[in-house]
């Protein structure tokens, strides 16, 4: 499977407790894009990696939001201090950005959490 | 302002028939790019058209076109020959350039396509 890939699919956590997602993409994109999907809306954008560098994140990136590209490759969402309000589907998308030209962005299946 | 519009909720069309999603837009920009992705219920986003500011054809991919009208700002996706399996949420997005070259994509509210036999 060379598509984009996203782990876990699903979590549950209590108020509070910290959850980590990862998201792997295609393996020759060296763009990639975390966003927030709530119910009833499309994709907010919250932040996108170009290689391990993180160029631009949205206001709605709050201070318990983190994400990091360590190596270029995979990514990982941390939110801290986790709020009923975070509970969300959190896509990753990657794609393909060289000589001035962007493609089309490529989604993973999504990590839906939920608070309690 | 919302800066991608799609003002129906919902739509229903019969298998076999053709169908227009509309989405209009709004940017100050010369140069932007227009996108529509289908979302079915298991969640992922799955990429169907792209159209740049600058192209003067209409894109085709398949049974998916874009009708492209810049000076009216609207972008809408016509899928011809409707299937069961084209019912999901269609979401209409638009990426403006920022600083230092990134393009971050703005996505509209969706429409919910239902195709009944």
């Amino acid at each position: 499977d060379t598509g984009v890939s996203q782990n876990p699919r699903h979590k549950i956590t209590k108020r509070g407790q910290n959850v980590t997602f990862r998201c792997d993409p295609i393996s020759e994109h060296n763009r990639l894009y975390w966003y927030r999907q709530t119910l009833g809306q499309g994709p907010e954008f919250l932040t996108y990696f170009q290689n391990e560098a993180q160029l631009e994140k949205s206001r709605l990136l709050s201070d318990r939001f983190s994400a990091e590209r360590p190596k270029g490759s995979f990514s990982t969402l941390e939110i801290q201090r986790t709020e009923q309000g975070d509970s969300a589907m959190y896509l990753c998308a990657s794609s393909l950005a060289e000589g001035g030209q962007t493609y089309e962005q490529y989604f993973g299946p999504g990590t839906r959490l939920t608070v309690t | 302002a919302q800066k991608i519009t799609q003002t129906q909720p919902g739509m229903f069309v019969q298998e076999k028939e053709a169908v227009t999603l509309d989405c209009t837009y709004d940017t100050s920009d010369q140069s932007y790019g227009l996108f529509w992705y289908k979302q079915p219920s298991s969640g992922e986003m799955i990429f169907l058209i792209y159209q740049g500011s600058y192209d003067e054809q209409n894109a085709t991919e398949g049974r998916y076109s874009l009708n492209f009208q810049k000076a009216r700002k609207s972008a809408n996706l016509v899928i011809s020959a409707s299937q069961l399996g084209d019912s999901a949420m269609y979401f209409c997005a638009m990426r403006e350039r920022r600083g230092q070259g990134s393009y971050i994509p703005t996505f509209g509210r969706g429409t919910s396509l239902i195709v009944h036999p």
